[in-house]
């Protein structure tokens, strides 16, 4: 598997707190993402990194900010927490044109 | 903007049946694509990719995939399915572009039954 690790795993938190999750790689590729993963949506994109510093949106980004200060790490903050973002959240990794490696996933129950 | 989709949400089959899976995206310019298995509890597998040439690309445990490129649709297949192929399936398509921004479909659930 490709050196990819997401923290925490698992994570209750309280309606209207910040939560950031942290997605780092040891395989220095450029391009990072966030998905959220919801029973019937599929992964739908959140936020994607082409590079050091060089974040866009995806298709549900509100609610939810990204930083990306070095290569190895990507973090997803959700600016205040409400029970409409709890999911399954995933970060993965590509070169690019290449197919993307996936990390293991961060369970988030917001309460 | 780019956009995949699945029309099979759940699909149902016996072993030994053939599966064909739909995918059609929405892009105008030159993609590329792919298709990830999921199984129950764990993260996403790459099954096949598509870049350029032979439209016809196979993947791992059988699987193919086919590019046409008019109908904008690349469809799975595999001729025939085991109960270990019971897994969620997602088409997806980036494009150079689009700074190879990774959109997925709503995925296929399929169920395989001894």
């Amino acid at each position: 598997d490709a050196g990819i690790t997401q923290s925490p795993r698992h994570k209750v938190t309280e309606t209207g707190t910040p939560v950031t999750l942290r997605c780092h790689q040891t395989e220095n590729h450029r391009y990072m993402y966030w998905y959220r993963q919801d029973p019937g949506h599929g992964l739908r994109l959140i936020h994607y990194s082409y590079g050091v510093k060089d974040t866009d949106k995806g298709e549900v980004s509100d609610g939810y900010s990204v930083s990306r200060s070095k290569t190895e790490d990507f973090l997803l903050t959700l600016e205040s927490a409400t029970s409409s973002q709890t999911s399954v959240y995933f970060c993965a990794i590509s070169r690019g044109r290449e197919e993307a490696f996936f990390g293991q996933g961060t369970r988030l129950t917001v309460v | 903007a780019q956009s995949v989709s699945q029309h099979n949400h759940h699909v149902i089959l016996s072993e030994a049946a053939s599966l064909e899976l739909g995918c059609n995206y929405s892009y105008g310019g030159t993609v590329n694509l792919f298709w990830y298995v999921q199984y129950p509890g764990q993260h996403l597998q790459l099954l096949l990719k598509y870049f350029s040439g032979d439209p016809l690309v196979k993947g791992i445990k059988g699987f193919e995939a086919e590019f046409i490129k008019s109908k904008f649709s690349f469809n799975l297949r595999k001729p025939s399915v085991q109960w270990s192929d019971t897994a969620e399936y997602f088409c997806a398509v980036n494009a150079m572009d689009s700074s190879y921004k990774l959109i997925f479909g709503s995925g296929t659930r399929l169920l395989v039954r001894p």
